[in-house]
């Protein structure tokens, strides 16, 4: 099956600093996805990132794919306290009714003001 | 913005009693999912749905759970007779086809 391994398991920073996060999955996959979750709370959708796809942008958010080592890695430049967060990777396999998407542990980002 | 909107947001309920959790994909997608968290743990996969039935099912999946899209635009969770070990967030999640869009979850606490 495939997985979503996050890691570090845990960032702290200060405010105004970059966060960088890596996801590792171990199959061929369409898409991957970033997604943040405030604590006790639902996620939220961050970006996609297609399998043809190396880079990605939005905001101040910077996702990269490199699949030939099955990795993906989330950047927050310039990071706000209202960034504190877990924010989870999810793959999602080539046809979508063969089902699902598998999360890892996430990274759990604190953002210090 | 298109929401999957998730009933209700809290439920409490005596163990060995039945929940339905509610769920309202957006309109024009085609796949549906069920995925749970249990505070502090990652986000399991529960079952994928598709074309009016189950395309995939986790081992956590088993004869209390039953899936149902009974109107064409609800899709309803349901747990027979809940255990403590039920209690989570659920989340549900549609897709068109790639890209999972999810709802805010059902906090289910069974007492």
């Amino acid at each position: 099956s495939q997985q979503g391994e996050e890691d570090p398991q845990a960032l702290s920073i200060q405010e105004g600093e970059n966060a960088t996060m890596n996801c590792s999955y171990k199959t061929s996959i369409n898409n991957l996805q970033w997604y943040r979750q405030n604590s006790g709370r639902g996620l939220v959708h961050l970006i996609l990132i297609r399998s043809n796809e190396r880079e990605k942008h939005s905001g101040r958010l910077r996702v990269t794919l490199d699949t030939s080592k099955k990795s993906s890695s989330l950047l927050i430049t310039a990071s706000r306290a209202a960034d504190t967060a877990s924010y989870f990777c999810a793959t999602a396999p080539f046809r979508p009714n063969a089902g699902k998407s598998t999360f890892g542990d996430g990274t759990t980002l604190t953002v210090k003001p | 913005e298109p929401e999957v909107t998730q009933t209700p947001s809290h439920q409490v309920t005596q163990m060995g009693q039945e929940v339905i959790l509610r769920c309202v994909p957006i309109s024009n997608h085609l796949y549906f999912y069920w995925y749970r968290q249990i505070l502090g743990q990652k986000v399991e996969f529960l079952v994928s749905f598709y074309n009016n039935e189950i395309s995939e099912k986790s081992e956590i999946f088993d004869d209390q759970f039953s899936v149902e899209r009974p109107d064409g635009s609800n899709f309803t969770l349901k747990i027979r007779s809940t255990k403590l070990e039920d209690s989570a967030m659920y989340f549900c999640a549609s897709s068109p086809r790639e890209g999972y869009t999810f709802g805010s979850g059902t906090r289910l606490t069974v007492v």
